[in-house]
């Protein structure tokens, strides 16, 4: 069965720096790869996701994550922190031969950044 | 939300009584799923719905049963309310379009404390 790691509880960033959510991964098969966010009081919301193709995929928000199959890592990443980017952070995945309601998604990852 | 509503968005109640929790969607999606979240868990699947009246177990689905007789509509159901069932359930839906897109959309979340 597919699972999901995200190593870190907590990250903390300054705003305007570079901030990285990390994602490690493990299925039989292929991978599809998912980010979500969930802010206070609310459901998760997609940010972007890995199907196939081009290894960096840009999402919502000026989020990008990069698919490395070698690491079977899946790391969400800014250029440039906000402070409204301060949320909850999933990863998830689906095995490309499984079914729509096989997805695992991690922990979580709580995000902070500072003003 | 992605036009899913969820009621009621926070319930109370006693251990072993019967409570169920609505999942709505407004666009007729074929596929629709129930979680729970809990801390250091992430999210994981309850039950799920590839249709009017197809459902299938998830990976947490002892004591929770499901119906789904309308497409708009994916009722969950604790028939014997226990304290480890206290949690913040939502449902979720996924485009089941040619090709689908493989993301799942989240609903607001229904708060629940068993006591």
């Amino acid at each position: 069965a597919q699972s999901v790691a995200q190593p870190e509880d907590q990250v903390n960033v300054a705003e305007g720096n570079p901030l990285t959510v990390k994602c490690t991964y493990s299925v039989s098969g292929n991978p599809y790869l998912f980010w979500y966010v969930q802010y206070p009081n609310r459901g998760l919301q997609f940010l972007l996701k890995y199907i196939t193709g081009d290894n960096l995929v840009k999402g919502s928000y000026g989020f990008e994550a990069e698919f490395n199959k070698s690491q079977t890592s899946f790391h969400l990443k800014k250029p440039s922190a906000l402070v409204s980017d301060s949320a909850l952070y999933f990863c998830a995945v689906r095995d490309r031969g499984g079914n729509n309601n096989d997805m695992r998604f991690g922990a979580g990852t709580r995000l902070t950044v500072k003003p | 939300d992605a036009g899913i509503t969820q009621s009621p968005r926070h319930k109370v109640t006693e251990t072993g009584t019967p409570v169920t929790l609505r999942c709505h969607q407004t666009e007729n999606h074929r596929y629709m799923y129930w979680y729970r979240q809990d801390p250091g868990h992430g999210l994981r699947l309850i039950h799920y719905s590839y249709g009017v009246k197809d459902t299938d177990k998830g990976e947490v689905s002892d004591g929770y049963s499901v119906s789904r007789s309308k497409t708009e509509d994916f009722l969950l159901t604790l028939e014997s309310a226990t304290s480890s069932q206290t949690s913040v359930y939502f449902c979720a839906i996924s485009f089941g379009a040619n090709p689908p897109t493989y993301e799942q959309y989240f609903g607001p979340g229904t708060r629940l404390t068993v006591t």
